[in-house]
């Protein structure tokens, strides 16, 4: 156990339904980020946020949204899922970059 | 885009050998980091050389850092099976505080 915990481990659903992924970062760490993994676009950084506000922005569809609550939870949201939104999504946190992340196990979604 | 470039995108060894894997990256950068991803899961922090760092070492880990070249390598000594696995750089940029990884090389130790 990282101190990362992601839900759900799996996920299932249709094109153009929504779905919400969840983080809890490991104790004391302030940041969490999050990543999109397929195997034809590698580790894609979606986005960060830091005690409770958006830090970063990587490639991240607009159909997708993010936000980190008071207790440092984070959840990401996609919707209006696609085909090609299948793809393992990870989330991590960090006290600072500095000093590496640890990453949770992964949420696997699958767009049928 | 991916900011690192590892070198081979495979490699397959046997039990005992060493395995070296190779980093490229583009931009000024604070740190280098080497990840593990055993199939499927979650992706597992092994070491990180800061840029002011050469050499770094760590159990049977060794890292090297060239900022002149603008690469780093990832050496496994005397490799066991439960070695197998991908393995990816992270650079920590100077201007931003998340990592970008690079494609990743699968490493198979044969046992």
């Amino acid at each position: 156990d990282s101190g990362v915990t992601q839900t759900p481990k799996h996920l299932i659903t249709a094109t153009g339904q929504r779905v919400t992924l969840r983080c809890s970062p490991r104790s004391g760490d302030l940041s969490v980020y999050w990543y999109q993994q397929s195997l034809d676009q590698g580790l894609q950084f979606l986005i960060q946020y830091y005690n409770g506000e958006e830090r970063a922005k990587g490639n991240i569809l607009e159909r997708f949204s993010a936000q980190q609550f008071p207790d440092l939870h984070s959840e990401l949201n996609l919707s209006s899922l696609e085909l090609g939104d299948s793809a393992l999504y990870f989330c991590a946190s960090s006290v600072v970059p500095a000093y590496g992340y640890t990453f949770g196990s992964g949420t696997r979604l699958t767009v049928v | 885009s991916q900011q690192g470039e590892e070198d081979p995108q495979a490699l397959s060894i046997q039990e005992g050998e060493n395995a070296t894997m190779n980093c490229s990256y583009k931009t000024s950068i604070n740190n280098l980091q080497w990840y593990r991803q055993n199939s499927g899961r979650g992706l597992v922090h092994l070491i990180l050389i800061r840029s002011n760092e050469r050499e770094k070492h760590s159990g049977r880990l060794r890292v090297t850092l060239d900022t002149s070249k603008k690469s780093s390598s990832l050496l496994i000594t005397a490799s066991r099976a439960a070695d197998t696995a991908s393995y990816f750089c992270a650079t920590g940029e100077t201007s931003g505080s998340r990592l970008t990884f690079g494609e990743g090389t699968q490493l198979t130790v044969n046992p």
